[in-house]
């Protein structure tokens, strides 16, 4: 059964706090995708990185950063937490060309920062 | 900025009414892709469609893409409460070195038994 886990389900921080968001995903897949899900606004991208090492930026990556130093690990990190980062994030891993092929999601991380 | 509009934004019915969720854009996508997602889980997809005019059934789901690739709709037919759940349309566009996708503002449905 293939799958996409995420470090934690629920997360509470505190503003100013450096916090690390984990996935992993055991399908060899190139593409890897971190979305921040709000109502009314659907799925957003941060980042996403199609091979280790590289990423590129999506529609709303400012106070965001990644790393992706193996295949199978893609982290997301909040370099100082602010209020307005409330959120569900939600990673995502695929085959290469993302037009024809699934995005495999993770169960998401809610995150609360006070 | 490509945008993806979803209507309606949230939609209350009965079990075995029928249903139309609309997804619009003025963009041109290569492909469109229809997730369903439930409370406390990830999107799961449930179809994709490639072609101008394509149309795709999925049990008593109907997914059809605009002719000009520039829309879709999903229509279900006497829905159950296990419809009930968030459904995401998503384009792909060709981006600069990638495909990228964009997620449509989704439409949280209702099926009350």
């Amino acid at each position: 059964d293939v799958k996409v886990t995420q470090s934690s389900r629920y997360l509470v921080k505190r503003t100013g706090e450096k916090v690390f968001l984990e996935c992993v995903q055991d399908m060899d897949h190139e593409n890897m995708f971190w979305y921040r899900q709000d109502p009314g606004l659907g799925l957003r991208l941060i980042y996403f990185s199609y091979d280790v090492k590289m990423k590129e930026k999506g529609d709303i990556p400012e106070g965001y950063s990644v790393s992706r130093e193996k295949k199978e690990r893609f982290s997301l990190i909040l370099e100082s937490a602010s209020t307005n980062q409330t959120s569900m994030y939600l990673c995502a891993s695929s085959l290469w060309d993302i037009s024809y092929n699934e995005q495999f999601f993770g169960p998401g991380t809610r995150l609360t920062v006070l | 900025t490509q945008l993806l509009e979803q209507s309606p934004q949230f939609l209350s019915i009965q079990e075995g009414e029928n249903l139309t969720v609309y997804c619009n854009s003025s963009s041109v996508f290569s492909s469109l892709q229809w997730y369903r997602q439930e409370p406390g889980e990830g999107p799961v997809l449930l179809v994709t469609v490639v072609t101008g005019g394509e149309v795709k059934k999925l049990k008593r789901l109907t997914f059809q893409f605009g002719d000009a690739r520039k829309d879709s709709s999903l229509h279900i037919t006497a829905a159950q409460p296990g419809d009930t759940g968030l459904y995401l349309c998503a384009g792909a566009y060709y981006g600069g070195a990638t495909n990228k996708l964009i997620f449509g503002t989704g439409t949280l449905l209702a099926v009350q038994p």
